[in-house]
């Protein structure tokens, strides 16, 4: 099946850093990819759509200033966390939809945990 | 509005004995309705899917689960747990309108645990 990858696995930084978090699709090409944020013991919530070519579509209540996505080619999406604070400590996952015969299936990478000091 | 309900956030199961995770969902529309399980540091996998097609949808590593309209239901289960089982479990429903097609809303996730 297709793999989705994601790049750091984990990081630590201090507060007021921004912190760059790539979402690479390594076998497929990825039009469109999401990227979803998960407290702890909570469930996945999407935090925008990522548009190879076009601004990303961020949902409600998520600041496009502080969650800066650039989707600078077809198999890559990067998410920078701007002025990280404690409270932006979460687990990050991005996802690809598929194509062809896996149109109706999402490819989800295997998240990246960001701890802010 | 779509939703997804899980109704138990813990499943606690002997290993060889059946099992049951239970979903309902809310939708304005026919959704497409989707189990995916989280082992810890891994992405997503998916289990099976239902998109309107049969009802009882055969996935893998001996899941299964069943679309009932009636009920609003697409409970996942397996007739006998390995440990291998043992992870995060997540019903998601994709809403089927314009705009919104690769959108997915999560349930609140079902953590099993198999015990030998």
């Amino acid at each position: 099946g297709a793999v989705v990858s994601q790049h750091p696995s984990r990081v630590i930084c201090k507060s007021g850093t921004s912190v760059k978090i790539e979402c690479r699709s390594l076998d497929f090409q990825a039009t469109t990819m999401f990227w979803y944020r998960q407290f702890p013991k909570q469930s996945l919530m999407l935090m925008a759509t990522s548009n190879e070519g076009s601004k990303a579509t961020y949902e409600q209540g998520v600041e496009k200033d502080k969650f800066l996505i650039n989707h600078a080619s077809l198999t890559l999406s990067t998410l920078t966390v701007t002025s990280a604070h404690p409270e932006d400590s979460s687990f990050y996952i991005c996802s690809a939809p598929g194509s062809g015969g896996t149109y109706n299936e999402q490819f989800f990478g295997p998240g990246t945990r960001l701890t802010v000091l | 509005a779509q939703s997804v309900t899980q109704l138990d956030s813990h499943v606690s199961v002997s290993e060889g004995t059946p099992v049951l995770l239970r979903c309902n969902y809310s939708s304005s529309y026919s959704p497409s309705l989707f189990w995916y399980v989280q082992h810890p540091n891994k992405g997503l996998q998916l289990l099976l899917k239902y998109t309107s097609a049969a009802t009882l949808v055969k996935g893998i590593n001996g899941f299964e689960a069943e679309f009932k309209k009636s009920e609003t239901s697409f409970h996942l289960t397996k007739p006998s747990a390995h440990m291998s089982d043992a992870a995060e479990y997540f019903c998601v429903v994709r809403p089927m309108f314009s705009g919104g097609y690769n959108k997915l809303i999560f349930g609140a996730g079902t953590r099993l645990a198999v015990h030998p």
